[in-house]
């Protein structure tokens, strides 16, 4: 069984503090993307990332592929009361295209003013 | 406009009633979903459509019936609720069901079963 594992699921932070989020997995997957939901809302796509090692950068949140393929993690500088929210990793599921993503079991951030 | 909608979007039933949720997505996607985030905010799959046709149906209790009238539409109809059907239901749609398109996501429908 694929499974995706959140680490840590909740964090309360003061603003500016910056912090990481991890992703892992026992098994190897072509791909990974992280979500953020916002209370009353869907999860809304931030990045995918699809290469060993790879590193994406969106402002201050720094995205990072394993370069085994099994295991992301999500680094926010600098933490505003704006990324106050619910942050998911999913990867695809499944041995064939069928557009299925199992997603870790989230991580909840509040970021204090 | 809104890419994923879904109606209702609070919906408060007692057990044993029937219920549908619909869903519409205007991106010109292929695929769409189903989802259900328990009470721990756990996201999982329950069925997926592509053009119309079944792709995905994860162990869902047969009282769970989707049903596609066309791409751009994916209702979920329920028979004879349970408490434990109590959840926020997400409606999601992708380009096509290869890996790493990103999908889309409506803004939940919450189910309450009293």
């Amino acid at each position: 069984t694929q499974l995706l594992e959140q680490s840590p699921q909740f964090l309360s932070i003061q603003e500016g503090e910056n912090l990481t989020v991890y992703c892992n997995s026992s098994s190897v997957f072509s791909s990974l993307q992280w979500y953020r939901q916002e209370p009353g809302e869907g999860p809304v796509l931030l990045v995918t990332v699809v290469t060993g090692g790879e590193v994406k950068k969106l402002k201050r949140l720094t995205f990072q592929f394993g370069d085994a393929r099994k295991d992301s993690s999500l680094h926010i500088t600098a933490a505003q009361p704006g990324d106050t929210g619910l942050y998911l990793c999913a990867a695809p599921g499944g041995s064939s295209n069928t557009g299925k993503l199992i997603f870790g079991q989230g991580t909840t951030l509040q970021v204090k003013p | 406009d809104t890419a994923v909608s879904q109606t209702p979007k609070y919906l408060v039933t007692q057990m044993g009633n029937d219920k549908s949720i619909k869903c519409e997505q205007n991106l010109g996607h292929d695929t769409m979903y189903w989802y259900k985030q328990d009470s721990k905010k756990f996201l999982k799959i329950m069925f997926s459509y592509n053009n119309k046709e079944l792709i995905i149906n994860e162990t869902v209790p047969n009282r769970f019936s989707p049903k596609s009238p066309d791409k751009a539409h994916l209702n979920l109809h329920i028979n004879s609720l349970e408490l434990g059907d109590s959840a926020v239901y997400f409606c999601a749609s992708s380009q096509d069901r290869t890996r790493n398109q990103p999908q889309h996501f409506g803004d939940g429908t919450r189910l309450s079963i009293l």
